[in-house]
């Protein structure tokens, strides 16, 4: 399958502090990705969906101006945290569809796993 | 997007066929039958889906019911690295895939 990569893979960082996550299609180009969040023992949360060229759409009760997300180019998306605060310690995973409609398959990176001292 | 039912947790013998159930009564017409699979630490795979016909591939069957209101995984002979979470979820068009608590499967030696 398509192969989706995330960078870094884990962060340690202070409170305060920005931190970018960011998400690569690495042999397709995606027109979509989508952001989740997974706490311990819990399941996959979405985030947003990420547009090439739009501005991404929050889920309900996901702050866009804490979670700021860019997709500049068909192959990357990033997901900054600002001001980030040991809460925000979770573990990030990203998404893309192949291609152009929302039925195609959706791959998913291997997560980032942030953690706010 | 409808929502989906899966027992928090199943135990299989290794070598015998698991079967993971799942429910999701309501179901539209144009709403696929997702499923992936979770191993520790690590981002969702990719497993199977459907939409009303069985499908079968290399890694797993799909049985999906005639009403559509549920449907069935099949890994055909589990090995210890199929323990996962493993999550059914039904896809609408806008793409979204919405995770459930999906199924805890403990595969035993």
């Amino acid at each position: 399958g398509a192969v989706v990569s995330q960078h870094p893979s884990w962060v340690i960082c202070k409170s305060g502090t920005s931190v970018k996550i960011e998400c690569r299609s690495l042999d397709f180009q995606a027109t979509t990705m989508f952001w989740y969040r997974q706490f311990p023992k819990q399941s996959l949360m979405l985030m947003a969906t990420s547009n090439e060229g739009s501005k991404a759409t929050y889920e309900q009760g996901v702050e866009k101006d804490k979670f700021l997300i860019n997709h500049a180019s068909l192959t990357l998306s990033t997901l900054t945290v600002t001001s980030a605060h040991p809460e925000d310690s979770s573990f990030y995973i990203c998404s893309a569809i192949t291609g152009d409609s929302s039925y195609n398959e959706q791959f998913f990176g291997p997560g980032t796993r942030l953690t706010v001292l | 997007d409808a929502k989906t039912t899966q027992p928090p947790s199943m135990d299989c013998a290794e070598g015998r066929a698991a079967n993971l159930p799942c429910n999701h009564s309501t179901i539209s017409g144009n709403e696929y039958v997702y499923w992936y699979r979770q191993i520790h630490s690590q981002g969702p795979q990719y497993i199977i889906h459907g939409l009303k016909n069985n499908e079968t591939n290399e890694m797993a069957s799909l049985i999906i019911t005639e009403d559509r209101k549920s449907s069935t995984l099949i890994l055909p002979h589990a090995t210890l690295r199929d323990t996962a979470v493993y999550y059914c979820i039904v896809r609408s068009n806008t793409g979204k895939l919405i995770f459930g608590q999906g199924t805890t499967l403990q595969v035993k030696p």
